[in-house]
Order: structure tokens, then C-alpha cells, then sequence
């Protein structure tokens, strides 16, 4: 089955910072998301990105399918993008990431 | 347009008892997915649904779990004789009628079961 893998596991970012969060997947898939969990446990859809680049607000994400690749950037990191955010891909059937877990200190 | 509802929030049940988890999707959405996120992990896959149809179950366990999507009102996901390996927050999301595997799912906000 496809695998999926997202690094760093874990990163600590001084509020202001800018970020890269790295997925890579094994096989060709048809869909790719990126969520944000946040501390109380609500998964908070980003981007549906299975190619291209997409923005909104300080977040951006580019999917490079032919190299199984997607990218999530965070600019001006605040206190509240803090949880772990998962990349997610697949058919019908997601499979989950093993997520990056950020910390953003005030 | 609402987004997917899920209820209830928190469930505790004791050992041994029955634990149901209900999923409405958003509107004019017919297929319902429902995954289960242990704690420190992420989500794993359990069973895929159209209206009165199971098409994947594959990551459902074998016993005492069960799934339903009828024709009418909410998709039922139902634990029997619950243990408390159960403890874990099971979400649902769903996506539109056509070409389910390549379209955007929708997640709901969980369904967190404590197991006594």
C-alpha cells in the first residue's frame, strides 16, 4: 500500500518564523490533503493539493506528483498554528502521515 | 451549507457495553468514510459507505465493529461489548456523489469514546 512520510516529526519555531513541512509518497495517488490538528483535537482541512500550488493567508502548498512530493509553507508563524499537521493521500481510502508535531513560542 | 455533524461529541461507556457513533454528511454528499485515531497516532482508515452499501471495509476489525449508511438519516458506526482498546477518537468525513476516488474529503469533529 502507499506510505506516507512527512518530516520533520517535530519542530519548534519562534513566533515570526517561516516554515517548511515535507511530504513524501511512494505511489502516484489521486488525492492529497493537508490538515492542521489543533490542540483540542479538531482536524482543520488546509489545502486539497493532488498538484500545483495553491495559497491562502500565510500558508501555501505545492504538490510535485511526478516526484511524489508536497511541500506546506508557513509564513509568520503565530502561537495558534501550533498541533500536528498531517499530509494525507490516496483513492477513496486516505492514508494518514505520520505528521509533524509544531510548537510555536510566543 | 452545514459541514459534516458528528454525535455525540464525547462517549464513555463502560467495559462491555455498546457504543454508537453517528455521522451525518454535508449536504448532497453520499459517500461516508470513518476513521479511527489512536492516541499519538494518526488517523487509520476503517470501512468505506454509499447509501445501503458497504464498498470497503478492509480496515474494520473483524469482530464486535459494524457500519451502516441507510437510506435514510445518519451512517451508524457501532461497537459491541466495548473494551478499552476502543478508547480512541473515530471521525467520519464524506465526500460528493461522483468519482470518490479522486474527490476532497470532509471531515467531521469527532466522536472521542472513553472505555471504562
Amino acid at each position: 500500500g502507499i506510505q506516507v512520510e512527512q518530516s520533520p516529526p517535530d519542530l519548534i519555531l519562534q513566533e515570526g518564523a517561516n516554515s517548511t513541512l515535507r511530504c513524501n509518497f511512494s505511489d502516484s495517488v489521486n488525492n492529497l490533503q493537508w490538515f492542521h490538528q489543533n490542540p483540542w483535537g479538531q482536524l482543520i482541512n488546509l489545502f486539497y493539493i493532488p498538484s500545483g500550488t495553491k495559497q491562502n493567508g500565510r500558508l501555501s502548498a505545492t504538490t510535485v506528483a511526478t516526484e511524489r512530493y508536497s511541500l506546506l509553507y508557513i509564513s509568520s508563524s503565530q502561537t495558534t498554528d501550533s498541533g500536528v499537521y498531517f499530509c494525507v493521500a490516496g483513492t477513496y481510502k486516505y492514508i494518514f502521515g505520520t505528521g509533524t508535531r509544531l510548537k510555536v513560542l510566543a | 451549507n452545514a459541514g459534516v455533524m458528528q454525535n455525540p461529541r464525547h462517549l464513555v461507556r463502560r467495559r462491555g457495553q455498546e457504543a454508537r457513533l453517528r455521522c451525518s454528511p454535508m449536504k448532497g454528499h453520499s459517500h461516508v468514510y470513518w476513521y479511527r485515531q489512536l492516541p499519538e497516532e494518526g488517523l487509520k482508515f476503517m470501512v468505506y459507505l454509499q447509501k445501503e452499501n458497504i464498498i470497503d471495509e478492509s480496515g474494520m476489525p473483524k469482530e464486535r465493529f459494524s457500519a451502516e449508511f441507510p437510506k435514510e438519516g445518519p451512517s451508524i458506526l457501532r461497537i459491541q461489548q466495548v473494551v478499552r482498546g476502543d478508547s480512541a477518537a473515530y471521525f467520519c468525513a464524506s465526500s460528493p456523489p461522483d468519482r470518490a476516488a479522486y474527490n476532497e474529503q470532509f471531515f467531521g469533529p469527532g466522536t472521542r469514546l472513553t472505555v471504562l
